[in-house]
């Protein structure tokens, strides 16, 4: 069964740099099936992409956070990771790493971690 | 961007009521449409893919229908384990959410 886990700091100080890691387990990061995304969410509110790498490193981001946001994949690891750098309060919310299971006519987000708030905060 | 405008944002029913859920891009997006569930607390759970396709494991109450730029998503009788956030999501161009439709028991 496919695991992914998110770890990472929950407070963050405003205008610094956000970063969280998603450990996969019982499966590979290094699989061509997969994107591995972002996801967040602001408390009481909607889901809001962030961003994916598939394992050759390959990256595409959400237009809206893409001059702030990268994300990287550690194959050695079997991890992937985000980092969103001048955070404002604005990016206070849970994020969720996820696994976009894809073929040649679809995409889907099947596996989720289950979340971790980051607060940004002085 | 395409934006997805879901409707309504939040609904109440009875159990067994037929429930309806719809979700309209700014574009065609074809069929790249999927559905989640999310309860109070929880990751969001894949229901539907490629705007009709049940994902495995999922109970057949569920569907969903659509093409180009108009959805649906339907619980063909609700159940109280029902109870959750729905959200549409499209996958054609970069990746956009809606705004999620909130279903609460009559």
């Amino acid at each position: 069964q496919v695991q992914l886990q998110e770890s990472g700091p929950g407070l963050v100080k405003p205008s610094e740099t956000l970063s969280l890691t998603c450990t996969v387990s019982g499966g590979s990061v290094s699989s061509g099936s997969y994107y591995w995304s972002w996801i967040r969410q602001p408390p009481g509110k909607g889901l809001e992409w962030i961003g994916y790498i598939y394992y050759t490193g390959s990256t595409n981001y959400n237009p809206s956070l893409k001059s702030r946001v990268t994300i990287s994949v550690d194959t050695s690891r079997n991890h992937f990771s985000l980092k969103l750098n001048s955070v404002t309060a604005a990016d206070t919310a849970v994020y969720y790493c996820a696994r976009a299971r894809r073929s040649y006519h679809y995409e889907a987000l099947d596996y989720w971690g289950q979340g971790t708030l980051v607060t940004v905060s002085s | 961007d395409i934006q997805m405008t879901q409707s309504p944002s939040s609904l109440s029913a009875s159990v067994g009521d037929r429930v309806t859920i719809t979700c309209q891009a700014t574009q065609g997006i074809i069929n790249s449409l999927n559905w989640y569930q999310q309860k109070p607390g929880k990751a969001p759970k894949l229901l539907i893919y490629d705007a009709s396709n049940l994902e495995t494991g999922v109970p057949s109450r569920f569907s969903g229908s659509g093409s180009g730029t108009d959805f649906t998503f339907t619980i063909s009788s609700l159940q109280p384990e029902d109870i959750a956030t729905y959200y549409c999501q499209q996958d054609d161009n970069l990746r956009t959410f809606g705004q999620g439709t909130k279903v609460e028991i009559k």
